[in-house]
């Protein structure tokens, strides 16, 4: 059982470089989301989204990107990387808004922007 | 606005005897509680959720968790600690008026043998 996959699971980038961190979940759930995990700061949700070509911002969106054209994949995107955005990354999906249902949560990528 | 807190940074109990790890939070609507658990290098896996109903809610390798209204509460519980319990523990809330998640600091608890 895959669940929620994220890819790549460690990845350096050099300031102002761009790239995309890839989720797919294979459960048919429709909300999906992004997380941002600082040490002794909890998760910080990015991005969310509550079904394909719907997505809706965070609580720390500035400098991230996200599309959702398929109800399987949800890529973040990263332009102008900097120091700042040096954490672990993590994509969740839930049947029914969180609310109402857990989230499963994928792996991780741990992102370091030098 | 929805908040929740983990007063501790850190748990320490001895492999046998209980633990708890504590939560608060804060709404202005009817909470939905969560707890998720996190081992080292992994994401986070879901343990238990009050929704509604009986106060004490029974979740995953033999956690529970307590809802208190009044002191605004939802304290996890198990009555024998495991070494393999060693984790990163984390609350969350969301607020009847809300459609995302709250997550706290997390508390590390850490079982000795």
């Amino acid at each position: 059982n895959a669940g929620v996959t994220q890819t790549p699971k460690f990845r350096i980038l050099k300031i102002g470089q761009s790239m995309t961190l890839q989720c797919t979940q294979d459960m048919n759930h429709n909300y999906m989301y992004w997380y941002r995990q600082d040490p002794g700061m909890g998760l910080k949700l990015i991005y969310y989204s509550v079904g394909a070509g719907i997505t809706d911002k965070g609580e720390v969106p500035n400098g991230y990107n996200v599309s959702r054209s398929t109800t399987e994949d949800f890529p973040l995107r990263l332009e102008l990387a900097a120091p700042s955005q040096t954490s672990v990354y993590f994509c969740a999906s839930s049947a029914l808004g969180q609310g109402g249902a857990e989230a499963f949560f994928g792996q991780g990528t741990r992102l370091t922007v030098v | 606005a929805q908040s929740v807190a983990q007063p501790e940074d850190q748990v320490n109990v001895a492999e046998g005897n209980p633990l708890t790890v504590k939560c608060t939070y804060s709404v202005s609507g009817n909470p939905y509680l969560f707890w998720y658990v996190q081992y080292p290098n992994r994401g986070l896996q879901f343990l238990l959720k009050y929704i509604t109903g009986d106060n004490l809610v029974k979740g995953s390798y033999g956690f529970e968790a307590e809802f208190n209204k009044s002191q605004t509460s939802f304290h996890l519980k198990k009555p024998s600690a495991l070494v393999s319990d060693s984790a990163l523990y984390f609350c969350a809330v969301k607020d009847s008026g809300y459609s995302t998640l709250t997550f706290g600091k997390g508390t590390m608890l850490l079982v000795s043998p």
